[in-house]
């Protein structure tokens, strides 16, 4: 079974805190693992990529940290804002643009 | 600003009937995928296309649910017959594959009620 273990469920962080969202996986194929945002009533948009080649990747306030050994990575959101307020999503795929796994998401809210 | 649609963006429907999703992938992209969004399963992948041929559809409920990709810019989701089971919103997602970018980008779903 190809799982993408997410955590927390639901996130409350204070304006300019930083926010953790980890992720597990199990299948070892897996060699690329984005991070969508989705804002209600929208689809989900990508905010974050990393391949397993690599431990960190940084963009902007969104960071990912990834732990091959341990089949884990996380999405760090420092500096975190009302407007990030939203659900997040881990995923994983084999080779891109095949199937795609999701996490079950984090609901994120950045209270002032 | 190239954008997938959808439609109809909401759908209202009694248990038995037959209800068609449309998508129109971003032009010049060769990959669509169709997911299912509820909240007790989350994102779900019910099928894909490159290059308008079906790569997987093992998501998908065999029975009731099709998929097709009539041409490049037109995909379609079909269930007969719809069951109150089937209530979830229906997201369509495009992306350019061999490109080296992966990006999928996301249409702004299809919310069905089976009653």
């Amino acid at each position: 079974q190809q799982q993408v273990k997410q955590s927390p469920q639901s996130l409350i962080v204070q304006k300019g805190g930083i926010s953790i969202i980890n992720c597990a996986y199990e299948n070892t194929a897996f060699d690329y693992f984005p991070w969508y945002q989705q804002f209600p009533g929208k689809g989900p948009a990508l905010l974050i990529a990393i391949r397993p080649d690599v431990s960190e990747k940084k963009e902007g306030r969104f960071t990912i940290s990834f732990n091959k050994s341990a089949k884990q990575f996380s999405l760090h959101i420092m500096d975190s804002q009302p407007g990030d307020s939203a659900t997040y999503f881990c995923a994983a795929s084999i080779g891109g643009y095949q199937k795609v796994t999701f996490g079950t998401g984090t609901k994120l809210q950045v209270i002032p | 600003d190239a954008r997938v649609t959808q439609t109809p963006r909401h759908k209202v429907t009694e248990m038995g009937q037959e209800v068609t999703m449309r998508c129109q992938p971003i032009l010049g992209h060769n990959t669509v995928f169709w997911y299912r969004q509820t909240m007790m399963q989350g994102l779900e992948l019910l099928a894909y296309f490159r290059n308008r041929a079906p790569l997987d559809d093992s998501g998908m409920p065999k029975d009731r649910f099709s998929a097709e990709m009539p041409d490049a810019t037109l995909a379609t989701l079909k269930i007969q017959p719809s069951e109150p089971r089937d209530s979830a919103v229906y997201f369509c997602a495009s992306g350019a594959s061999g490109t080296g970018v992966e990006t999928q980008y996301f249409g702004p779903g299809t919310r069905l009620l089976v009653l």
